[in-house]
């Protein structure tokens, strides 16, 4: 069975410019949840979606990042216009089940280099 | 709000010696816990986990972790490390349906 698996696993980009991350989840999983890592700093949520839909998304910096999954797959996140603060590794994570005790299976991470 | 302290962020350990990677959280309701590892170019592996029941957890590759509620403690130890121990640790606190994690500790082994 595949992972989680992630797209691209490194990204260099000027300030202003755009970026979009994909994370594909584990076959069935109808729970996605995309973290943030900058350096230094913890891993921290930014949302969640169940199928297609937005369940929680708390921890969303503002509105210069878009994350979407349409048809419930595979997972974008969109950040327009880059800015520095915004280097840091992007962790996505599925599970087949939401809740407290369900394990949720990481992918690699994109680490994101906004110059 | 929850949280996670780590409050070591290297350890440097020689092959073959004892490892404890202290972990301490803040959560208002009972915990659920967990530790994960991360190696270069891997995702985050869950090492173990803590719901409920025996406060000592056996999880993979030779780690367990021991929960103490009175000291808000939930550390990771090893009897022996091995080279390919050598990778970023990180515990973690499950809400509803999120994970709140400490900043991590970077595990060096030395031969």
């Amino acid at each position: 069975e595949a992972g989680v698996t992630q797209f691209p696993s490194h990204s260099v980009i000027e300030k202003g410019q755009t970026v979009t991350l994909r994370c594909d989840p584990i076959s069935g999983h109808d729970n996605l949840y995309w973290y943030r890592r900058v350096m230094g700093k913890e891993i921290k949520f930014l949302l969640h979606f169940v199928k297609e839909s937005k369940q929680d998304e708390s921890g969303m910096p503002n509105n210069r990042f878009l994350a979407e999954r349409t048809g419930g797959t595979y997972s974008t996140l969109k950040v327009q216009p880059a800015e520095l603060e915004d280097s840091g590794v992007y962790f996505c994570a599925s599970s087949q089940v939401a809740g407290r005790i369900y394990e949720q299976y990481f992918g690699p991470g994109t680490r994101l280099t906004v110059t | 709000a929850q949280s996670v302290t780590q409050p070591d962020i290297h350890i440097t350990v020689s092959e073959g010696a004892s490892l404890e990677l202290r972990c301490n959280y803040s959560y208002g309701a009972t915990p659920y816990l967990f530790w994960y590892v991360q190696s270069p170019g891997q995702g985050l592996q869950l090492l173990l986990k803590y719901f409920s029941g025996d406060t000592l957890v056996q999880g993979i590759k030779g780690f367990e972790a021991e929960f103490k509620r009175s000291q808000s403690s939930f550390n990771l130890r090893k009897p022996s490390v091995h080279w390919s121990d050598a990778a970023e640790y990180f515990c973690a606190v499950a809400g509803y349906s999120t994970l709140t994690f400490g900043k991590g500790t970077m595990l060096l082994v030395s031969p």
